[in-house]
């Protein structure tokens, strides 16, 4: 089936600090979105990208579908940007559905 | 407010036993979604339903039930039949106009579910 992979593993920032995350999928989707989960278990919905750019304030996301990558870009980090980041891609694998990463750990310290 | 709740927040289940976690919306969605979540992983896919009175199995729906009587909610059965119970499980929604799947989905605050 199709993988979905995310790097790194784990970060760890300064505050103000930027970073890059990186979401790999091994085959065609129909649309991949970026999620935030934050300390206490709630998931956010931050992109719906199946393909372009998009920006929201301190976040922006790049989707290249044609070379199966997404990244998600954080500027100027905050505490409250703690948390695991998750992307998720639309196809089929034994059926048709969501089909997530591991996600991204990333704490920003004070 | 407009959004998704989940009940308990924690729920203890003994060996044997069902419970049922609840999962109620007010954002009028049409779709809604169970997911479980194990310690540092993705989530995966239980059941999903398109519309009243219809539901489909995800991935892993070996050992739970779900319904669908009233569009704002879908309840999960985690019955005995499945032995690994303890996880964290999320619910979602989405409106189902661009089809399940293909649109933003929004998560209720989960249910951790421990097995005594």
């Amino acid at each position: 089936g199709i993988q979905v992979e995310q790097s790194p593993p784990d970060l760890i920032l300064q505050e103000g600090a930027n970073s890059t995350l990186r979401c790999n999928f091994s085959d065609s989707v129909n649309n991949l979105q970026w999620f935030h989960q934050n300390p206490w278990g709630q998931l956010i919905n931050l992109f719906y990208i199946p393909s372009g750019t998009k920006q929201n304030g301190r976040l922006s996301a790049t989707t290249v579908a044609t070379e199966r990558y997404s990244l998600l870009y954080i500027s100027s980090s905050q505490t409250t940007d703690s948390g695991v980041y998750f992307c998720a891609v639309a196809a089929w694998d034994s059926n048709y559905q969501l089909i997530w990463g591991a996600g991204t750990k990333l704490i920003i310290k004070p | 407010d407009g959004g998704i709740t989940q009940s308990p927040k924690y729920l203890f289940r003994k060996e044997g036993q069902n419970v049922t976690l609840s999962c109620e919306q007010n954002l009028n969605h049409d779709a809604m979604y169970w997911y479980r979540q194990d310690p540092g992983q993705g989530l995966r896919l239980i059941y999903y339903s398109q519309i009243v009175n219809d539901f489909q199995k995800g991935d892993i729906a070996e050992g739970y039930s779900v319904s669908r009587e009233k569009k704002e909610s879908f309840p999960l059965t985690v019955t005995s039949a499945q032995k690994n119970p303890t996880a964290f499980y999320l619910c979602a929604s989405s409106t189902g106009l661009a089809g399940v799947f293909q649109e933003t989905q929004y998560f209720g605050p989960g249910t951790r579910l421990l097995v005594l």
